[in-house]
C-alpha cells in the first residue's frame, strides 16, 4: 500500500522568501505525484504532476518540484512567496500499476501555508 | 465549461435525516469520486465510479451510498446522519485512471453539518 507524508502542517514566511512544502511517499514503485492547491472555500486545483522523464517539474504561478527517488521524495518549492500564495496544499500519488483500484489517488493530510507581509 | 458541479454548497441536517449531495460533470470523464476533508486529516475516498453503473467502495464508505446511472452524474446519499458525518464532501473526476496520469478536477465542494 502507499502513502504520503507532508513534514509540517503549517509553514509560514514572509513575502518574498523561499517556500518549501515537504513530501515523502512510501510506495514499492515509484508512482505518479501531483502537487493540489485550495484556496479558502474552494475545491482544490492541479498545480503540477511528475509522471516520467524530467525530475524537475514545473507548474503554474512559479512552483515547481523535484522528484528524488532515493529520497522518496516529491518537496515543492517557490523562490519568493506572494501574498496570494497563501493556500492549503496538498501531495498525492496514484500507483503506475494499471488494473484493479490503482487509479485511485492517495493524499497527504495537507500543509498550510501562511504568508506574512 | 462548468467543470464539476456540486449541489447545495451548505446544508446543516438533523441526526437521522437523510439527504442527497449532487454531483455533475460536463467533461465526459468516466471516472468519478467522492471524498470527504476532515481539518488535518487530508482527503478520505468514500466511493469511486469507473464508468456509468459501476461504483465501489473506497476507504470509508460506511453511512454513504452513490448510484451511477449516466457518465454526467454521481450522487452521494447520507441516510442517517450522524455527527460524524460533519465534514466537507468534494466530487472530482477524471477522464481515465488506470495506468494513466489524469489529474482529478474538483467540484467547490459542500459543507455539511449535522447536529
Amino acid at each position: 500500500a502507499q502513502s504520503v507524508t507532508q513534514l509540517g502542517s503549517h509553514v509560514s514566511v514572509s513575502e518574498g522568501a523561499l517556500v518549501l512544502l515537504r513530501c515523502n511517499y512510501s510506495s514499492s514503485v515509484p508512482p505518479y505525484l501531483f502537487w493540489y492547491v485550495q484556496y479558502p472555500n474552494q475545491g482544490l486545483q492541479l498545480l503540477l504532476k511528475y509522471t516520467t522523464g524530467a525530475t524537475l517539474v514545473k507548474g503554474i504561478n512559479g512552483f515547481e518540484a523535484e522528484f528524488k527517488k532515493s529520497e522518496t521524495s516529491f518537496h515543492l518549492t517557490k523562490p519568493s512567496a506572494h501574498m496570494s500564495d497563501a493556500a492549503e496544499y496538498f501531495c498525492a500519488v496514484r500507483s503506475r500499476n494499471s488494473g484493479g483500484s490503482n487509479y485511485k489517488l492517495t493524499f497527504g493530510k495537507g500543509t498550510l501555508l501562511t504568508v506574512n507581509p | 465549461n462548468a467543470g464539476v458541479t456540486q449541489t447545495p454548497k451548505f446544508r446543516i441536517l438533523k441526526i437521522g435525516q437523510s439527504m442527497t449531495l449532487q454531483c455533475a460533470q460536463d467533461m465526459n470523464h468516466n471516472y468519478m469520486y467522492w471524498y470527504r476533508q476532515d481539518p488535518g486529516m487530508g482527503l478520505k475516498l468514500i466511493y469511486y465510479s469507473v464508468g456509468a453503473g459501476i461504483t465501489d467502495k473506497g476507504e470509508v464508505p460506511n453511512g454513504y451510498n452513490v448510484s451511477r446511472s449516466t457518465t454526467e452524474d454521481f450522487p452521494l446519499r447520507l441516510e442517517l446522519a450522524a455527527p460524524s458525518q460533519t465534514s466537507v464532501y468534494f466530487c472530482a473526476s477524471s477522464y481515465s485512471g488506470q495506468g494513466d496520469n489524469s489529474p482529478l478536477h474538483f467540484g467547490n465542494g459542500t459543507r455539511l453539518t449535522v447536529t
